[in-house]
C-alpha cells in the first residue's frame, strides 16, 4: 500500500531534550516536506526536499533541522524542543521531478508536546 | 511569506445545498495551485492541482475553477452532504518562490442533516 509513515504518533517530552520524528514513503516519491499545524494558523511548511542531499527552508524553519540521506526517509530533528514547537506535524511527499508541483500525500500526523 | 486568503473562514449549511468558496492569493509569476480536503483527525488529502487560467477540475460533486490574472480560484460542491463536512485548503505555488508549499487558513465546512 502506498503510503506515508510517521513516527511516534504522539509524544510528550520535555524543555531542552532532543528529540526525531521520523518520516518514511514507499512511492519513490523525491519531493519530500515537513509541516506544523497551529490552531487559527493552518499548515506550515518546515522544510522541504527536493531530492536527497538537497534540503531548503519553508515558511517556519527556525528550531528545526532536516537530513535527506536516503529517498524514502526525512526525519525532523528538533536539537532543543522549547514549549512554542508544541504542534501536530505533518509529513508529506509529492511524485515527479516537478518539485511542489505535484499533490501532495500526507502522513498520519504526529502530536508533539513539550512541557 | 506568500499571502493566501481563504474566505469564508467558515461555513455551516445544510444537506442538498450547494456551497462554494474562494481561495486568494498573488497573481504575479502564478505557477500552480493546490486544493485539499481535511477531515477532522485525518490527513489532508489532494483534490486537485490547477496550472492554466481558465480551468476548471472536477471530482464527483466537487469542482474547482481557476483565474489566474486575478488570482483567486473557486471551490464549489454541489448538493452537500454530511460526509462533505472538512477544512478545505488552497495552496498557491509562484514562480521565483523555490518549492514552497503555503498554505491558506482554509475554509471550514459542516453539513447539517
Amino acid at each position: 500500500e502506498a503510503q506515508v509513515t510517521q513516527n511516534p504518533r504522539y509524544l510528550i517530552t520535555v524543555t531542552g531534550k532532543k528529540l526525531t520524528v521520523t518520516c518514511s514513503q514507499n512511492m519513490n516519491h523525491e519531493y519530500m516536506s515537513w509541516y506544523r499545524q497551529d490552531p487559527g494558523l493552518g499548515l506550515r511548511q518546515i522544510y522541504y526536499s527536493m531530492n536527497v542531499e538537497v534540503t531548503d527552508k519553508g515558511d517556519v524553519p527556525e528550531g528545526y533541522k532536516v537530513s535527506r540521506k536516503e529517498k524514502r526517509n526525512f526525519p525532523l530533528i528538533l536539537e532543543s524542543p522549547s514549549p512554542n514547537q508544541t504542534s501536530l506535524y505533518f509529513c508529506a511527499s509529492g511524485g515527479g521531478t516537478s518539485g511542489a508541483y505535484n499533490e501532495q500525500f500526507f502522513g498520519p500526523g504526529t502530536r508533539l508536546t513539550v512541557l | 511569506i506568500l499571502n493566501v486568503e481563504q474566505s469564508p473562514q467558515s461555513l455551516h449549511v445544510q444537506e442538498g445545498d450547494s456551497t462554494n468558496f474562494t481561495c486568494s492569493f498573488p497573481s504575479s509569476n502564478f505557477y500552480a495551485l493546490h486544493w485539499y480536503r481535511w477531515e477532522t483527525a485525518k490527513s489532508p488529502e489532494a483534490l486537485f492541482v490547477m496550472t492554466l487560467n481558465g480551468d476548471e477540475k472536477k471530482k464527483g460533486r466537487i469542482s474547482a475553477t481557476l483565474n489566474t490574472k486575478e488570482g483567486y480560484s473557486y471551490l464549489y460542491i454541489k448538493g452537500s452532504q454530511p460526509e462533505d463536512s472538512a477544512t478545505y485548503l488552497c495552496a498557491p505555488i509562484l514562480t521565483g518562490g523555490g518549492n514552497k508549499l503555503t498554505f491558506g487558513t482554509g475554509t471550514q465546512l459542516k453539513v447539517e442533516l
